[in-house]
């Protein structure tokens, strides 16, 4: 069964920082997604960035950016120049031909000023 | 694009009692799915429904239905309810229901079983 881990239950960033959110998978499957959704106080759930496992190249939307790691089975997110609005659970996800899609326990990020 | 809505966002039942939850997803997506969150459990997969089809059940007690009209609007049933059924239901959309397409998430049903 694929599983999800984020081993950092909880970190913390300065304003203008970057910091990097951990997140490894188990699979053995060769085509999948993988996915960074953050979840603010307001409970919306909000997709930040996505990887198809096929690609290389590591996928970029502004300030957030993945480092993703096949072999090694990670998927990382880091988040530049940190800002007050990126205080939230980020949580880690995968997604093969199955529908349901596997999330981690999650990380909340505190993002200090 | 109005995005995936869900009612209510608030509820408060009791013991016993049996709900009915309701998302309407994005225009033109086919397939919802629907998560439980808890702050023990996290976020576990219920079930997703595709063209009225249920396509995917996770590990929940057949107290958990649901259904998915033509229009793609889809309703989660919990029968008998428990306190531990407390929790955040999280629906979410997507354009076909394949692994490449990512999910859209609503804002939740707070539910509360007192």
């Amino acid at each position: 069964a694929q599983t999800v881990t984020q081993s950092q239950p909880e970190m913390s960033v300065q304003e203008a920082e970057t910091v990097t959110l951990s997140c490894t998978y188990d699979t053995s499957e060769s085509d999948y997604y993988l996915f960074w959704y953050k979840q603010p106080p307001s409970r919306q759930m909000i997709l930040v960035i996505r990887q198809e496992a096929y690609k290389q190249q590591n996928a970029t939307e502004n300030r957030f950016s993945v480092n993703f790691q096949k072999a090694a089975k990670s998927f990382s997110l880091k988040i530049s120049d940190s800002q007050l609005g990126d205080a939230a659970m980020y949580f880690c996800a995968y997604r093969s031909a199955s529908p349901d899609m596997r999330f981690g326990a999650g990380t909340r990020l505190t993002v200090k000023p | 694009k109005a995005g995936v809505t869900q009612t209510p966002r608030y509820l408060i039942k009791t013991r016993g009692q049996q709900v009915t939850l309701s998302c309407s997803p994005i225009s033109g997506h086919r397939s919802v799915s629907w998560y439980q969150q808890t702050p023990g459990q996290g976020l576990q997969f219920l079930f997703e429904y595709f063209s009225e089809t249920q396509r995917n059940k996770g590990n929940f007690p057949g107290r958990f239905s649901g259904r998915q009209f033509s229009n793609s609007r889809s309703e989660m049933n919990v029968s008998t309810l428990e306190l531990g059924d407390s929790a955040l239901y999280l629906c979410a959309s997507s354009f076909s229901g394949g692994s490449s397409y990512e999910q859209y998430f609503g804002p939740g049903t707070r539910l509360t079983v007192t």
